[in-house]
């Protein structure tokens, strides 16, 4: 079964200031990966994905996320964070095959300060 | 391009009632996802479907929850009885195949008190 661990609950930062918001996934078999975000009482935004070729993605708002298959990581990276990208993140995997089931992550609360 | 649209937006009901949440996909989106997100928790997949079909419903409680996809486009989910534990908000989610990106709608927030 695949399943998708986000290690850190949440994430405080200064503006201006580069995070990192980690993911790893669990999966024998080829994955697609993705990114989303969820604004406060709003649905969920696609931020990027991975499905196949180069393991750098370039996403929307300046995130970029790196496929790492042998490390099974996904992680989601920004250089510079604003007040507006305080948000929760949630990354998802599709296991190619079975169904092809998009199942996410319990999510990171990025909080950015002034 | 219109997005996915779920009706209604917010529902309070009382335990033992029942509830009835509607989703109209993206036009042309063959796969269509039922999800529940616990305040604090991420989306958990309840059922999915391509077209009319049920890829998977392993997750969704069949002794209370149910959904239908008519005729591969609308779809409904229901729950009855409602118990405190199905608080949560729904999101429907649509994507033109099972391996695309899924656009979701803004959701349903459910208050069992």
């Amino acid at each position: 079964a695949q399943s998708v661990t986000q290690l850190d609950s949440q994430v405080p930062v200064f503006e201006e200031a580069p995070v990192e918001l980690r993911c790893n996934y669990s999966s024998s078999v080829s994955v697609y990966l993705f990114w989303y975000v969820q604004y406060p009482n709003q649905g969920l935004q696609l931020l990027l994905k991975y499905l196949s070729g180069s393991t750098l993605v370039k996403g929307i708002n300046g995130f970029e996320a790196e496929f790492n298959k042998s490390q099974t990581s996904f992680h989601l990276r920004k250089p510079s964070v604003h007040i507006s990208d305080t948000a929760e993140y949630f990354c998802a995997v599709t296991t190619l095959g079975s169904g092809d089931k998009l199942t996410f992550g319990t999510g990171t609360r990025l909080a950015v300060r002034p | 391009e219109a997005g996915v649209a779920q009706s209604p937006r917010y529902k309070i009901i009382e335990k033992r009632q029942s509830v009835a949440f509607w989703c109209n996909p993206i036009s042309g989106h063959a796969t269509l996802y039922w999800y529940q997100q616990i305040l604090g928790q991420g989306p958990k997949l309840l059922i999915q479907f391509q077209n009319n079909g049920v890829v998977d419903d392993s997750q969704l409680p069949k002794d209370r929850f149910s959904a239908e996809r008519l005729k591969g486009v609308d779809s409904t989910l229901k729950i009855q009885p409602a118990k405190l534990e199905d608080s949560a908000v729904y999101l429907c989610a649509s994507s033109l195949d099972r391996r695309d990106e899924a656009f979701f709608g803004q959701g349903t927030r459910l208050t069992v008190v």
